[in-house]
Order: C-alpha cells, then sequence, then structure tokens
C-alpha cells in the first residue's frame, strides 16, 4: 500500500537552533500537506505543495517539495519555544480517487529553553 | 474562519455497545474523511465519504464501522459493537475540492473500558 516515511521521530534541540523533518513517499504524490499537532490536540493545516520543487516560506518556517514529488521536507530556522508539538507530513497520492491524505508518523520536536 | 465541529470531545462505552460519533463539516465543502489516531501514534485514514456515499475505505474499515450524512451538515461514524482496540482519538475532515487541504476537527477521543 501507500505508505510516507517521515524521520526523525524525536528531535530534542535547544532554543534558537534550526530543526528538519524529512518525508519521503513510495509512491508519487499529487500533492503534500503539513500539519502540527500540539499535546492533546487535533492536527493543524500548515501548508500544502502541489508542484514539483515547489518551495514554499512562513516566516521561520521553510517547506520543499522534492523534484520527483516523492519527498519533502520542513524545516525551522532559530527555534523557539512555542515550535513544540508533534509536525506529520501527509501525502495525497496520485491516483487515489478519495484525496484521502496518509500520514507519516510525525516527528515530535522539543525545544529546550 | 469555518471550522470542523466534532461532538463529542470525550466518550466512554463498554466494550460491545455502538457508539454514534458526530461532525459537522465546514458548509461549502463536498468531501469528508474520518481518520483515527491511537494514543501515540499517527493518524490513519478511515473512510472518505464523497456526493453521498463512500468513495474509498481502509482496512481498518471493517463491517462494525458506518458512516452517514442523514441531513446536510451532519456527518457521523457509527461504529457497532465496540472493542477494546477501538479506543483512539476520531478526527473528522472536510474539503472544499481536489487539491485543497483538508481541514480537521478538534476529535472525539473514544475510550472503550
Amino acid at each position: 500500500g501507500q505508505q510516507v516515511m517521515q524521520i526523525p521521530q524525536y528531535q530534542h534541540v535547544q532554543e534558537g537552533e534550526d530543526f528538519t523533518t524529512y518525508c519521503n513517499s513510495s509512491t508519487t504524490l499529487s500533492n503534500i500537506q503539513w500539519y502540527k499537532q500540539r499535546p492533546g490536540g487535533h492536527p493543524v493545516f500548515l501548508i500544502q505543495l502541489v508542484k514539483s520543487g515547489e518551495v514554499k516560506k512562513q516566516k521561520r518556517l521553510t517547506f520543499q517539495f522534492g523534484e520527483a514529488k516523492k519527498n519533502s521536507s520542513l524545516h525551522i530556522t532559530a527555534t523557539q519555544t512555542t515550535d513544540v508539538g508533534t509536525y506529520f507530513c501527509a501525502g495525497q497520492h496520485s491516483g487515489a480517487g478519495s484525496y484521502q491524505l496518509t500520514f507519516g508518523k510525525g516527528t515530535k520536536l522539543s525545544v529546550i529553553p | 474562519e469555518p471550522e470542523v465541529t466534532q461532538t463529542p470531545s470525550h466518550q466512554v462505552t463498554q466494550m460491545g455497545q455502538e457508539v454514534i460519533l458526530r461532525c459537522v463539516p465546514i458548509s461549502n465543502h463536498l468531501y469528508f474523511y474520518w481518520y483515527r489516531q491511537i494514543l501515540g501514534q499517527k493518524v490513519e485514514f478511515l473512510v472518505s465519504f464523497y456526493n453521498n456515499e463512500i468513495s474509498e475505505k481502509s482496512e481498518i474499515f471493517d463491517d462494525q464501522f458506518s458512516v452517514e450524512r442523514p441531513d446536510g451538515s451532519n456527518f457521523t461514524l457509527k461504529i457497532r459493537s465496540t472493542k477494546l482496540e477501538d479506543s483512539a482519538m476520531y478526527f473528522c475532515a472536510s474539503m472544499a475540492e481536489i487539491n485543497q487541504p483538508q481541514h480537521f476537527g478538534d476529535g472525539t477521543r473514544l475510550s472503550i473500558l
């Protein structure tokens, strides 16, 4: 079946350090979406990438979609304590008629003040 | 900003009992989904619903599960005879159209005793 692998599973950083999480799909994606989930909360949509090689920025967050539309990354510059949470990538696979999302396992980010 | 709303926020049920989880998707959205997240694990797709019928379902969505859109606003997930392993957070999501982001509700925490 369609799978999305995400690494690392956990990341502990000092406040001010950078953070990156990576996703890789077993098949070509139609698009990839990134979500942030705080403990006890629900996935909150951050961004969607659709085009091959696309790069989008949201303040300190940079999102990339690979040329082959099979991998993606999220990079946070100069982390803050408010960045704490689990970051999930979720891919919509080409040919998935119902457009359901296949989630990665998430990267849990801890920021040490 | 329009939101997906889910009720109840927490449901505690005896094993073998039926539960109905309710969702009100965003009003102009056309695609509806149920996902679940077992504690500490990734979000998993259960079922998608479009044009008043199921468009896709996962292996998890077996005969004990059913979905309905009884009126123009509600979207429900019924679990007929709950098992201990059904304990999880259940998220409803809706999407306006193809290649648009999915918006998640706050979830219902289902605890089976």
